[in-house]
């Protein structure tokens, strides 16, 4: 059973970068079958899809958030992760991390997810 | 960007209702799309994708159809466990894009 679990500072300042990783048990990123995502839900709102990681490194970020937007690969680890500049209030959400073929196909394992708020 | 807009955004029903949660896409999706259950505090389960193929465990009083850009899910008995937000997800195109949301509410 795939299982992720997104882990992170909880609080981050205004300017700041925010830094999120999720860890993948039970399944690699290293499958050339995955995609990795991470998707955000702030408080009380709807699902945004923020980008996702190949195992090869290719990345694909929602325009919105491009400019601000990292995501990476630990493959040694079996993790990724999410680096997110110039963080202000209205980046304060329950960030998730997920999987996905690519394919046309859903997201089929989610994590928990993880509160991130911003404040200073 | 593809829009997908869900209408109500609240939906009251009772136990044993069936339930219909419609979904429309700014444009035609074919059937690249899924549905998700959101309960508070916890991630969003899928529940259908391709419009209407059943993910595995989930039960079958819940169904999808559709196609293009008119989508439907359909909760034919509602259950005390479906109380719940709904959303639906387009699978054709980049970026991925939600719904906002239909709530499911006791009536």
């Amino acid at each position: 059973q795939v299982q992720l679990q997104e882990s992170g500072p909880g609080l981050v300042k205004p300017s700041e970068t925010l830094s999120l990783t999720c860890t993948v048990s039970g399944g690699s990123v290293s499958s050339g079958s995955y995609y990795w995502s991470w998707i955000r839900q702030p408080p009380g709102k709807g699902l945004e899809w923020i980008g996702y990681i190949y195992y090869r490194g290719s990345t694909n970020y929602n325009p919105s958030l491009k400019s601000r937007v990292t995501i990476s690969v630990d493959t040694s680890k079996n993790q990724f992760s999410l680096q997110l500049t110039s963080v202000t209030a209205a980046d304060t959400a329950v960030y998730y991390c997920a999987r996905d073929t690519g394919y046309g196909d859903p997201f089929d394992y989610w994590g928990q997810g993880t509160l991130l708020t911003v404040s200073s | 960007d593809i829009q997908l807009t869900q209408s109500p955004s609240f939906l009251s029903a009772s136990v044993g209702d069936r339930v219909t949660i419609p979904c429309r896409a700014s444009q035609g999706i074919s059937r690249y799309l899924a549905w998700y259950q959101q309960k508070p505090g916890k991630a969003p389960k899928l529940l259908i994708y391709a419009a209407s193929t059943l993910q595995s465990g989930v039960p079958s009083r819940f169904s999808g159809s559709g196609s293009g850009t008119e989508f439907t899910l359909t909760i034919s008995s509602l259950q005390p466990e479906d109380f719940a937000t709904y959303y639906c997800q387009q699978l054709n195109s980049y970026p991925r894009t939600f719904g906002q949301g239909t709530k499911v509410e006791i009536k």
